[in-house]
């Protein structure tokens, strides 16, 4: 099946430092790829979904500038947290796709957590 | 508003029997129900999907059904294995890019 990879898998930074977190699929060319944001005990909650070579598209409520989206080739998306601060510690998982595939693949998500 | 919810935050059962676990939807109608397994600090991994039109879909010992009229899907887990402990969760779409998930039942299989 198709396999998706995100690095790092935890990061712990000051408030007020932005954090970096990639998306890779490792076997398929991703033309769409979606950031989630997980709460303890919640539900996947979509930020953006972004397509490769152009802007991302922000859920209502999601900060474009807080939450920089980057897509630039077909097999890599980055999320970029800027000026984090401790409520945005959370869980952070992208997904990948292709028009190929009914379900959108997984990665193993990414553990933020700002003192 | 439309909503898609798992009644059941947590669901305990006894080895070797089915775990039946419940996703609901209303004010709208997706073409697909989709079902995912996830473990603590892991992302989701995909399960099953079934489309409006499917009434049933089975998958080793796992089946999913869809009942339009209902607006509901059931999640089954037939001769269940503390293995299988885990939150599932539902999640439906009308295409791969509008995707909305319930928050999870956690099931527990007790040996």
């Amino acid at each position: 099946g198709a396999v998706v990879s995100q690095h790092p898998s935890r990061v712990i930074c000051k408030s007020g430092t932005s954090v970096k977190i990639e998306c890779r699929s490792l076997d398929f060319q991703a033309t769409t790829m979606f950031w989630y944001r997980q709460f303890p005990k919640q539900s996947l909650m979509l930020m953006a979904t972004s397509n490769e070579g152009s802007k991302a598209t922000y859920e209502q409520g999601v900060e474009k500038d807080k939450f920089l989206i980057n897509h630039a080739s077909l097999t890599l998306s980055t999320l970029t947290v800027t000026s984090a601060h401790p409520e945005d510690s959370s869980f952070y998982i992208c997904s990948a796709t292709d028009y190929s595939y009914n379900e959108q693949f997984f990665g193993p998500g990414t553990r933020l957590t700002v003192l | 508003s439309q909503k898609i919810e798992q009644n059941s935050e947590a669901l305990n059962i006894q080895e070797g029997k089915t775990a039946t676990l419940t996703c609901n939807y209303t004010n709208y109608s997706p073409a697909y129900l989709q079902w995912y397994r996830q473990d603590p600090g892991r992302g989701p991994v995909f399960l099953l999907l079934i489309r409006e039109n499917e009434k049933e879909k089975r998958k080793e010992r796992l089946k999913v059904t869809f009942d339009t009229t209902l607006k509901q899907s059931l999640f089954h887990i037939t001769a269940s294995q503390p293995a299988d402990s885990a939150t599932y969760l539902c999640a439906s779409s009308y295409n791969n890019n509008d995707m909305r998930f319930g928050a999870g039942t956690r099931l527990t299989v007790k040996p």
